[in-house]
């Protein structure tokens, strides 16, 4: 079956510009997570959903930063007012839950690039 | 210090040597994660293990609860195992979010 998939797979930005960064996640998973990695730097947690709980947005570097989630589908992370310092790849990995030992499929990642 | 750790950061190997990769951890766990990311960017979950040994073709991933340590091990490496591998971890404090290593580049010359 189909994975997770991310769109756009590249996106290039002015400083100060708003983006919309999309993930589908694997049909029928509940649960579903945004990463960030930084060149040259690990992954990074930035925000989880599960379900119809509030989700965890305790890995948000800042308010810029928010994400919604539509059911159990689609997400889109929204950061305003880019910074250079939000290039990074940005991941998306949902899994059939939350539970701790569910694992979690990762999409192929958004490079964003702020000029 | 980092909740995850791993050593070693770099690794070059010649095609056919047994790699060990290894993992540990400070707080406690449900579960551990090794994870795969291609040069090009894409990751790719190679285990999920909470208790001894896993095996997958060339690859064995082992985990020692009580002393917080994890290693995965590449028999008969080849050059197409070359990637960065990831270990991640669901702290306990923090439901299933992962917490990541700072991840092992492998180079496997041939």
């Amino acid at each position: 079956g189909a994975g997770v998939s991310q769109s756009p797979s590249n996106k290039v930005t002015e400083k100060g510009k708003d983006v919309e960064l999309r993930c589908d996640p694997i049909s029928g998973h509940t649960a579903l997570y945004w990463y960030r990695q930084r060149l040259g730097q690990g992954l990074e947690f930035l925000i989880y959903f599960q379900g119809n709980s509030a989700p965890d947005k305790s890995g948000l570097p800042s308010d810029r930063f928010s994400a919604e989630r539509t059911g159990e589908s689609v997400s889109t992370l929204t950061i305003q007012r880019t910074q250079q310092e939000d290039s990074a790849v940005y991941l998306c990995a949902s899994s059939l839950a939350a539970e701790r030992s569910d694992t979690q499929y990762f999409g192929p990642g958004t490079r964003l690039t702020v000029l | 210090k980092n909740e995850v750790e791993q050593s070693p950061q770099n690794l070059t190997a010649q095609e056919g040597e047994f790699i060990t990769i290894n993992c540990s951890y400070s707080v406690g766990i449900s579960a551990l994660h090794w994870l795969q990311q291609h040069p090009g960017g894409g990751i790719v979950s190679l285990f999920m293990l909470s208790s001894g040994k896993k095996k997958h073709g060339r690859l064995i991933a082992t985990i020692n609860i009580q002393e917080k340590h994890s290693s995965l091990h590449i028999t008969a490496s080849h050059p197409r195992d070359s990637a960065v591998y990831i270990c991640a971890v669901p702290l306990l404090a923090s439901g299933s979010r992962l917490t990541f290593g700072e991840g092992t580049q492998l180079t496997v010359n041939p």
